[in-house]
């Protein structure tokens, strides 16, 4: 069992739908949760992060992480042809002094026109 | 503002060939990374480094090797090219200052070994 899972999609939407991104982990030492947005030939660049449980919103994109669940997702509202991209989740544990952290395999997001 | 920087972006090897992917950053970060990124795979971690002279392996360190002589640069060698390690290839550099700032990409290296 991998320790992150991501439905790798792809997941196409018309333009203004609301678009719900999810990841499962299994290790519970996770306590800090990333999302990265990573468009085509560039690397990940940082969208949202999150410590714990609970929301974290920013404009048109919403973090939610439950631990109890070991599930976080990722909400964008009025999704925009720009959002196309692939969608990482990542994560690592508080005790982690090096910062390392564990990907899961993305999620291809098509926004149409 | 460069932040991180890889080259080359594009390199075709031959099998048993060697090379060095190179990676700098001139954001004075302590913490640096390599990763190799494959379809649908997610990153894997290969190597990382906490601060000059200090490295660590991560998750797939076979067939790799790194050095960290300077606080700006992290190389990643291939000493024996093979098929598997065909990939793209990302470096990574976060600030050891404060635990929420995120890790800085580079652009990558895509790798193909025939």
């Amino acid at each position: 069992q991998k320790e992150v899972e991501q439905d790798p999609g792809p997941l196409s939407v018309p333009e203004g739908a609301i678009v719900s991104l999810n990841c499962t982990y299994s290790n519970s030492a996770f306590q800090y949760f990333m999302w990265y947005r990573q468009y085509s030939r560039k690397g990940p660049e940082l969208l949202m992060y999150t410590y714990s449980s609970g929301n974290k919103e920013d404009g048109r994109f919403t973090a939610q992480v439950d631990k109890s669940s070991k599930y976080i997702s990722l909400f964008i509202r009025d999704s925009q042809p720009s959002d196309s991209a692939t969608y990482l989740c990542a994560m690592r544990g508080r005790m982690d002094s090096s910062y390392k952290l564990i990907f899961g395999s993305g999620t291809r997001l098509l926004v149409r026109p | 503002n460069a932040g991180v920087t890889q080259t080359p972006k594009f390199r075709i090897l031959k099998i048993g060939q060697s090379m060095t992917l190179q990676c700098t950053q001139d954001m004075n970060h302590n913490y640096m990374y390599w990763y190799r990124q494959d379809p649908g795979m997610g990153l894997k971690l290969i190597y990382y480094s906490v601060g000059a002279g200090i490295t660590d392996k991560g998750e797939v360190p076979n067939g790799y090797n790194v050095s960290r002589s300077t606080t700006e640069d992290f190389p990643l060698r291939l000493e024996l090219a093979a098929p598997s390690q065909t990939s793209v290839y990302f470096c990574a550099s976060k600030t050891g200052k404060e635990h929420n700032q995120p890790q800085h990409f580079g652009d990558g290296t895509r790798l193909s070994i025939l």
